[in-house]
């Protein structure tokens, strides 16, 4: 079983919606991630929140608004996406913001924008 | 500049076969770090396995083992004894160990690996 659990699983959404993503870690990690990852590529790092900073911001457009309320949370916040921003969305935790600290993965959201 | 390549887009064999997937590396220092992960269909990202750049001794777990050579910036992947549920993509990826590279993960384009019953 995961520690790191996302919802929703899935989620349509239209372009001029507003929905968020959510993701808890059960495991004390300082550390939180999200990244997006199209298909039969790797994932691409958006945003670092350590020790719930936001201190890594990937020039990530502003529809997307990511939300740290408390050390086990992380939101992505989404307003006005495009179609192109259909992927799959992951979130992750670790120990700390360095290589020192393996990164553990959520199941992911499988958005599409219509 | 740092790099990570998976040649092997996709790999297929029979379960039972052992298989190894190629892992190649470049950086400029001399202390990063170097990550396996699995993808299953699923979705989810599972790490396997992490080694820093003065730890050279191959690891093993179980059918998995891990072969890092500094002097060919290699660190392949072998899966003994195949199995169905080996089937996934798997990525290998670089992070330097200094604060400037923002300790990202450099992954590589990933190996999706068959594996036939």
């Amino acid at each position: 079983d995961t520690e790191v659990t996302q919802t929703p699983k899935h989620l349509v959404m239209g372009m001029t919606n507003k929905k968020s993503l959510k993701c808890e870690q059960h495991m004390g990690h300082r550390a939180m991630y999200w990244y997006k990852q199209k298909a039969k590529k790797p994932p691409e790092l958006m945003f670092v929140y350590s020790y719930e900073k936001l201190s890594i911001n990937e020039s990530v457009p502003s529809r997307f608004s990511p939300e740290c309320p408390n050390s086990s949370l992380l939101n992505l916040h989404l307003h006005a996406l495009q179609p192109e921003d259909s992927a799959l969305y992951l979130c992750a935790s670790g120990g700390g913001p360095s290589p020192l600290y393996e990164q553990y993965f959520g199941p992911g959201t499988r958005l599409t924008v219509t | 500049a740092q790099k990570v390549t998976q040649a092997q887009t996709e790999i297929s064999v029979v379960e039972k076969e052992d298989v190894t997937l190629d892992c190649v590396y470049e950086t400029r220092d001399t202390t990063y770090y170097l990550f396996w992960y699995k993808q299953p269909p699923s979705g989810e990202l599972v790490f396997l396995i992490r080694r820093n750049s003065f730890d050279e001794q191959n690891e093993i777990s179980g059918r998995y083992s891990w072969n890092f050579q500094k002097s060919t910036s290699s660190f392949n992947f072998t899966i003994t004894a195949s199995q169905v549920v080996d089937s996934a993509v798997y990525f290998c990826a670089l992070s330097e160990a200094h604060p400037s590279s923002n300790y990202q993960l450099i992954w590589g384009a990933g190996t999706k690996l068959i594996i036939k019953p």
